[in-house]
């Protein structure tokens, strides 16, 4: 199975930073890497698929990048609402999925 | 609009089974794959269970051979059957819908609000 790891598990930042996450695969997948935002009590809402895509309606301040087995999601510019935990997913094994193990964005 | 709606769940002794559901509607749900994925409290997300269109499931090592997945087209209807539960099974079950794209990316776009299926004695 594909093994995803994702850096920091937490992180504590201000409105406007930049934030970034990282994600790792055990293996090369391509692009095949899709981002989701979970709130408190909340179903995860995708964010970016195929590494960089914006899904419909997701802000612009999000965006993605990466290929093979590093890739990132960075908030340009953190607003109230992004306060949440964000997981990374591979879609190169469709009948495996595997996720990261999430990281938290909190208020520093 | 897409709407997923799980329900099944509560508590179950160790050893016991339960068996999960999910309402479709809004789209044509025979078309799409659909999948389950669950979350411990305070945990991350887990996948436990995918099913194609055409029917062919698929299960990580954890629960293969302990649940099985199936959908009822004709009802806009996925279910889990969940046997020989754990408490390490307990957790909120969600369930969502695949989606491929005509590039050959694929990713999970609607999700149920999730039901908890508790494991204990």
């Amino acid at each position: 199975d594909i093994q995803m790891t994702q850096s920091p598990s937490s992180l504590s930042a201000s409105i406007r930073d930049r934030v970034t996450i990282t994600c790792r695969a055990s293996q090369s997948i391509s692009i095949y890497l899709n981002w989701y935002q979970q709130k408190p009590g909340k179903a995860p809402k995708l964010l970016i698929y195929a590494a960089s895509s914006l899904q419909s309606g997701v802000p612009s301040r999000f965006s993605g990048s990466g290929s093979g087995t590093d890739f990132t999601l960075t908030i340009s510019s953190l607003q109230p609402e992004d306060f949440a935990t964000y997981y990374c997913q591979q879609s190169y094994s469709t009948s495996q999925l595997t996720f990261g193990g999430g990281t938290k964005v909190e208020i520093k | 609009e897409v709407q997923l709606v799980e329900s099944g769940g509560g508590l179950v002794q160790p050893g016991g089974s339960l068996r999960l559901s999910c309402a479709a509607s809004g789209f044509t749900f025979s078309s799409f794959d659909m999948h389950w994925v669950r979350q411990g409290t305070g945990k991350g997300l887990e996948w436990v269970s995918g099913i194609g269109a055409t029917g062919d499931a698929f299960y990580p090592g954890s629960v293969k051979g302990r649940f099985t997945i199936s959908r009822e087209s004709a009802k806009n209807s996925l279910s889990l059957q969940m046997n020989s539960l754990r408490a390490g099974d307990t957790a909120v079950y969600y369930c969502a819908r695949g989606i491929l794209t005509s590039d050959g990316y694929y990713y999970l776009d609607h999700w149920g609000q999730g039901t908890l299926v508790t494991v204990s004695s």
